[in-house]
Parts: C-alpha cells; sequence; structure tokens
C-alpha cells in the first residue's frame, strides 16, 4: 500500500515557486519524509528531508504541517531543468536491514514552461 | 570522483541468458543497493547489503543473486533472464551516517 499520494503532473513557469504537494495521513512518529527527483531516465537525486521542522537547503525548502499529515516542497525559483519526476516517500531513520530501502511511488512530472 | 559507476550503460538479452550487472563505488560507503524501474513506475528494491560479505533481500529478489566481496563492488547477477526483468536497474549506496542515497546512471536491459 502507498505511504504517500502525490498528483500526478503538475505545471510551474519558469522563475516561479513550484510548490508540490504530498499526502502521508499515516506517518507514524519515527518515519521522516524525504524528496528525491529524477531527471529523464537519470538516477534518483536527493533533495531533502525533515521530521516535522521546516527544513531549507540549497535546492529547495520542505514545510511539514502540525500534524505531520501532509507536506509541501518548494522549488523557490524553478527552472527548465528543475524538470523531473518529484518523489515524496516516508521513512523511519535509518536502523540497518530492509528498512533501509526507499519505497518509490509514480511521483509528480513537474513541467517547467519557459 | 566517479561516486558511482554502473556497467553496462545498456544491454540485450535473449530468453535464458545471463549477465551480471556491475556496480562500483569510489566512496567507501558501507550500504549499497540495488533497485530496478519498470516503465512509469518508481523504483523497487531488489536487493541490498550493509557491509562487506553481508547482503539481503529486498522487495522484488526473485530471479537474482548478489555478492559483496569487498566495499567498492555489489555485482547483481541474472542466471535465466525473462522478459519480465526488461528494466533499468539503478545501484546505489548510503553512508552508515548518513541519511541519502546516492544513485548510479542505471543499467538499461531488453530481455528478448
Amino acid at each position: 500500500d502507498a505511504k504517500t499520494t502525490q498528483p500526478p503532473s503538475m505545471d510551474c513557469a519558469e522563475g516561479r515557486a513550484a510548490n508540490l504537494p504530498c499526502n502521508h495521513s499515516t506517518i507514524s512518529g519515527n518515519e521522516y519524509v524525504y524528496w528525491y527527483r529524477q531527471i529523464h531516465s537519470q538516477g534518483p537525486q536527493y533533495i531533502i528531508h525533515g521530521l516535522k521542522n521546516n527544513e531549507t537547503n540549497e535546492m529547495a525548502s520542505l514545510i511539514i504541517t502540525e500534524d505531520r499529515k501532509s507536506s509541501t516542497l518548494i522549488l523557490p525559483h524553478a527552472t527548465l531543468r528543475d524538470t523531473a519526476v518529484y518523489y515524496c516517500i516516508v521513512l523511519a531513520k535509518y536502523s540497518g536491514g530492509g528498512a533501509d530501502g526507499l519505497t518509490f511511488g509514480k511521483g509528480t512530472h513537474l513541467i517547467i514552461q519557459p | 570522483n566517479a561516486g558511482v559507476t554502473q556497467t553496462p550503460k545498456f544491454r540485450i538479452l535473449k530468453i535464458g541468458q545471463s549477465m551480471t550487472l556491475q556496480c562500483t563505488q569510489d566512496m567507501n560507503h558501507n550500504y549499497m543497493y540495488w533497485y530496478r524501474q519498470d516503465p512509469g513506475m518508481g523504483l523497487k528494491l531488489i536487493y541490498y547489503s550493509v557491509g562487506a560479505g553481508i547482503t539481503d533481500k529486498g522487495e522484488v529478489p526473485n530471479g537474482y543473486n548478489v555478492s559483496r566481496s569487498t566495499t567498492e563492488d555489489f555485482p547483481l547477477r541474472l542466471e535465466l533472464a525473462a522478459p519480465s526483468q526488461t528494466s533499468v536497474y539503478f545501484c546505489a549506496i548510503r553512508d552508515s551516517r548518513g541519511s541519502e542515497q546516492f544513485f548510479g546512471p542505471g543499467t538499461r536491459l531488453t530481455v528478448l
């Protein structure tokens, strides 16, 4: 059963902020929210992760609701190179073993329009 | 520093043939993973390893074997190729103290 729900596709204008939603209503207290993206059949690329506080790095910001049932990945100034499939993944903190493997859904295909 | 290297990039096999997909890393990370990605789908975990000499099954291990004799290499073996194994295969690594996985460029395999 999928742990996350994401829209299959989204469009965003170049230079604008891209806001990608993710629902994870059954998330457990020890599970983190991870975001990866995959550009045109390349290997997935890590973007950001968080537990309950909002997080920001050089690539993106992650906003997690207070009840932790949903989150939003924000790309502040989208460029054409940000066109990719974005995966939202929930995962308990690494403890070794099979739980380390990432479970990918179908993700959101984000298309940046010029 | 190449990170994660996968060979070959592409391969076509006939049903029943065997082959080994190579994965090599130069980052000295303990954890290594093999995933497959079918068209239009997300990745699924085949096998993983937490260090040299230690391997374990993931979600879809049937039809595959792995070994981990060194930290650097984690080959994936297909003994009797089947059309259902047509997919793109990704190798990934992770440092034992880190949270993010680093992925290789993938091997595109077609079984006819």
